[in-house]
């Protein structure tokens, strides 16, 4: 089984500040990588998927990059809206996905 | 507008059952593949099961194999999940999610509001 890890698993960040998400998969997954932002209390929502292409009407300070086994999710400049619980979730064993553990944005 | 509603959570004893619906609108539901997602209380996501577009193929993550049935009825645009033997584990809200594929391109674009499940004596 692929497992992920994301890092960190929280942070505090103030709003306009550059935030960086990390994943990693245990073995190489090419670009099969999505990223979802879950708000308290609702249901994931698609960002970005193939690792670095962005969801139709999704704000474009919001970004991913890399391949193989590690990945980046970036936040360009952190708007209060973006507090949320970010997972990366990876499809290279169809249709068995795995997702991340989650990282918990918060603003500082 | 596509939606999906979930139903049929509640509290249910250890080693009971419990049947899970997810009613599907505004899309042709019976082109599309579908999974349950859950998430136990303050913790991460968690793949359950999926089933193709015309329920041929079917997986389940090996934490609910043997416990829980995936199945729809796409006359009815719906997917369900039966659920026995339930455990304090499977505690947890649970998301049914349509899975889009294109291009090699795999992704959960549209997610129910979730039903919650708890299994307690």
């Amino acid at each position: 089984d692929i497992q992920m890890t994301q890092s960190p698993s929280s942070l505090s960040a103030s709003v306009g500040d550059r935030v960086t998400i990390t994943c990693q998969a245990s073995q190489d997954i090419s670009n099969y990588l999505n990223w979802y932002q879950q708000k308290p209390g609702k249901a994931p929502k698609l960002l970005i998927y193939d690792a670095s292409n962005l969801e139709t009407g999704v704000p474009s300070r919001f970004s991913g990059s890399g391949s193989g086994t590690d990945f980046t999710f970036t936040i360009s400049s952190l708007q209060p809206e973006d507090i949320a619980t970010y997972y990366c979730q990876q499809y290279d064993n169809l249709p068995q996905v795995t997702f991340g553990p989650g990282t918990k944005v918060d603003i500082k | 507008e596509v939606q999906l509603v979930e139903s049929g959570g509640g509290l249910v004893q250890p080693g009971g059952s419990l049947r899970l619906s997810c009613a599907a609108s505004g899309f042709t539901f019976s082109s599309y593949e579908m999974n349950w997602v859950r998430q136990a209380p303050g913790k991460g996501l968690e793949w359950v099961s999926y089933i193709s577009s015309s329920g041929s193929t079917i997986y389940y993550a090996d934490s609910v194999k043997g416990r829980f049935t995936i199945s729809r009825d796409n006359a009815k645009n719906s997917l369900y999940l039966q659920m026995n033997s339930l455990r304090a584990e499977d505690t947890a809200v649970y998301y049914c999610a349509r899975a889009s594929y294109s291009s090699g391109r795999y992704y959960f674009d549209y997610w129910g509001q979730g039903t919650l499940v708890t299994v307690s004596s």
